[in-house]
């Protein structure tokens, strides 16, 4: 079993809104991760957990906050976006940080 | 800036065809190389992965890695309609370090 799962599948929210997305696993990885991605463009790396503790922060605004409460959940709470943030949001997850990782469905975020 | 290299396509094949995606990569200590495939407005979803070089096959797929000249392919044999998507070649150093994907190719396969 490879599921990653996130939720909510679609998203539309205003410049003002605070909203969260969240990614559950429950393989055991130790490793998780958030992606953007936009048309026609690869995945875009955000952030990775590793057992728990951030470990990359690939420069991404502070408008998007991540967090990690346990080993199997992951959320990025989303505040003050702008129209240019809305793309599909990707999380995945791996055994471990060396190890191949497996995508969830994706968040369709969009921002008026 | 370690970049992996795809022709971005549209690689347009006849139904039955082999398919032939290519990949090269510019970091010579990359450990790790991956295919996803990826259907209009869905997330990745894992191919193959190969770790040493030559050839590992899984169905109706081949991956081939040569790290001497930096290149990996995936050969996809008696193509269908339904291989129709972009096809992300993916590199990984060892340890705790990103994954770098390429921009993708995108494949017709035309019954």
């Amino acid at each position: 079993d490879t599921e990653v799962t996130q939720t909510p599948k679609h998203l539309v929210m205003g410049m003002t809104n605070k909203k969260s997305l969240k990614c559950e696993q429950h393989m055991g990885h130790r490793a998780m991760y958030w992606y953007k991605q936009k048309a026609k463009k690869p995945p875009e790396l955000m952030f990775v957990y590793s057992y728990e503790k951030l470990s990359i922060n690939e420069s991404v605004p502070s408008r998007f906050s991540p967090e990690c409460p346990n080993s199997s959940l992951l959320n990025l709470h989303l505040h003050a976006l702008q129209p240019e943030d809305s793309a599909l949001y990707l999380c995945a997850s791996s055994r471990t940080p060396q190890e191949t990782q497996y995508f969830g469905p994706g968040t369709r975020l969009l921002v008026l | 800036q370690k970049e992996v290299e795809q022709n971005s396509g549209p690689l347009s094949v006849p139904e039955g065809a082999i398919a032939s995606l290519n990949c090269t990569y510019s970091d010579r200590v990359s450990q790790s190389f991956f295919w996803y495939r990826q259907y209009s407005g869905k997330s990745p979803e894992l191919i193959m992965s190969i770790y040493s070089n030559g050839d590992k096959e899984d169905g109706r797929f081949t991956a081939q890695l040569n790290k001497a000249s930096q290149y990996v392919s995936l050969l996809i044999r008696d193509s269908q309609p339904s291989d129709s998507a972009t096809y992300l070649c993916a590199v990984k150093r060892s340890g705790n370090t990103p994954l770098v994907f390429g921009k993708g190719t995108r494949l017709s396969v035309i019954a």
